[in-house]
């Protein structure tokens, strides 16, 4: 199985700043990766997905890289709603694996 | 609207069965994977499986291969998750969601982007 890391685990962080996620995947899933959020009390959102597409809809602050095994997601500048759980999902395997999560908090 | 709507909060005691359904509306049913998600109380978002309404192709996560049955009614446009005896470890949220596939340089890729409002699950004596 596709095992999947996430770090940090949590970050605390001021409106306006550059935020990087980090998802690291057991082995190479090309760009087999998506990128969700989470707000408390509410479903995921699909924001990303083949490592670097935006989902329709989401604002274009948002932005995720990389391939292979090492991805990221950026924020460009943290609004007040982008408080919230970011998870990243592979999609190499029909076993779709998500990774821990990375809690986003209002420093 | 594309729209999963599941059914509403469950409270049951260890060794009761319970089906939960999700019911798609707006697009094709029968031309998207539906998946199941459980989040435990505080925790992160766990793959259980998938199923293709279409032919009722189902696929399981190891974790969770004879724990559950996923399946699909397709003339009511509706998947299902289920279990025979409830444990007090399956207390969570189950969310449904619809797998959509993109094309993107000549690579098929796959994202959750539909997603239930999900259905609470207390299993408690």
């Amino acid at each position: 199985d596709i095992q999947m890391t996430q770090s940090p685990s949590s970050l605390s962080a001021s409106v306006g700043d550059r935020v990087t996620i980090t998802c690291r995947a057991s082995q190479s899933i090309s760009s087999y990766l998506n990128w969700y959020q989470q707000k408390p009390g509410k479903a995921p959102k699909l924001l990303i997905y083949a490592a670097s597409s935006l989902q329709s809809g989401v604002p274009s602050r948002f932005s995720g890289s990389g391939s292979g095994t090492d991805f990221t997601l950026t924020i460009s500048s943290l609004q007040p709603e982008d408080f919230a759980t970011y998870y990243c999902q592979q999609s190499y395997s029909t076993l779709g694996t998500f990774g821990p999560g990375t809690k986003v908090d209002i420093k | 609207e594309v729209q999963l709507v599941q059914s509403g909060a469950e409270v049951k005691k260890p060794g009761e069965s319970l089906k939960i359904s999700c019911k798609g509306s707006g697009y094709s049913f029968t031309s998207y994977w539906i998946g199941w998600v459980r989040q435990m109380p505080g925790k992160g978002l766990e793959w259980m499986g998938i199923i293709y309404p279409g032919d009722s192709d189902t696929r399981y996560s190891p974790s969770f291969q004879g724990q559950v049955t996923i399946s699909a009614d397709k003339s009511i446009s509706t998947a299902y998750l289920q279990w025979s005896s409830l444990k007090a470890s399956d207390t969570a949220m189950y969310y449904c969601a619809r797998l959509r596939e993109y094309s993107s340089s000549s690579h098929y890729y796959y994202g959750m982007d539909v997603w239930g409002q999900g259905t609470t699950v207390t299993v408690s004596s």
